[in-house]
């Protein structure tokens, strides 16, 4: 299986900051990986697939970079309701999921 | 409105089998392929399987290959997780989520819709 490593797994910042999330898989992925948000009891949601596509609705302060083995979320704003946990997954070999950045406030 | 009910989760002692079920409505089910994702509490996502719209292929994660056997009734728009031999590990809430694909690869899809989840807990 492809494992995907996240990093980092929890940071702490504040509203304003630009936040960077790492993602980097075990082989080449091409750009078959997707970012979602998870927010405590609710759903995960997708902010981009396809490693830069921006899913509808979602905020452009969200953005998505990569390709082959190693990837980034950004988030050039860090707002109020940001503060949640991010997952990417890939889907190039069966489905994995990262370990998952937990966002805190600072 | 797209809606995933899961139901049939439970307690179940190791060695144990159970039977998930979930109803999809709000779409055209038999036009998706379907997942299994599960969360062990307090931790991340993991994808458990998969089954193609017309349920020709299947796929599993390696820690279930052998155990569970994923199905679906077109007829009756659910989805089905045959869970046998269970383990302590596979303690987890239980989502059924949608494929969704963005390319004609067949390798560019994400989750777009889940359930709100059905608990298996494992435990003698």
């Amino acid at each position: 299986d492809i494992q995907m490593t996240q990093s980092p797994s929890s940071l702490s910042a504040s509203v304003g900051d630009r936040v960077t999330i790492t993602c980097r898989a075990s082989q080449s992925i091409n750009r078959y990986l997707n970012w979602y948000q998870q927010k405590p009891g609710k759903a995960p949601k997708v902010l981009i697939y396809a490693a830069s596509s921006l899913q509808s609705g979602v905020p452009s302060r969200f953005s998505g970079s990569g390709s082959g083995t190693d990837f980034t979320l950004t988030i050039s704003s860090l707002q109020p309701e940001d503060f949640a946990t991010y997952y990417c997954q890939q889907s190039w070999g069966t489905v994995t999921f990262g370990g998952g950045t937990k966002v805190e406030i600072k | 409105e797209v809606q995933l009910v899961e139901s049939g989760g439970g307690l179940v002692q190791p060695g144990g089998s159970l039977r998930l079920s979930c109803a999809g409505s709000g779409f055209t089910f038999s036009t998706y392929w379907m997942s299994w994702v599960r969360q062990a509490p307090g931790k991340g996502l993991e994808w458990v399987a998969n089954i193609e719209d017309n349920g020709s292929e299947k796929n599993y994660v390696d820690s279930v290959k052998g155990r569970f056997t994923i199905s679906r009734d077109n007829a009756k728009n659910s989805l089905n997780l045959q869970m046998n031999s269970l383990r302590a590990e596979d303690t987890a809430v239980y989502y059924c989520a949608r494929d969704y694909h963005f390319d004609t690869s067949g390798r560019g899809y994400y989750f777009d819709y889940r359930g709100q989840g059905t608990l298996v807990t494992v435990s003698s």
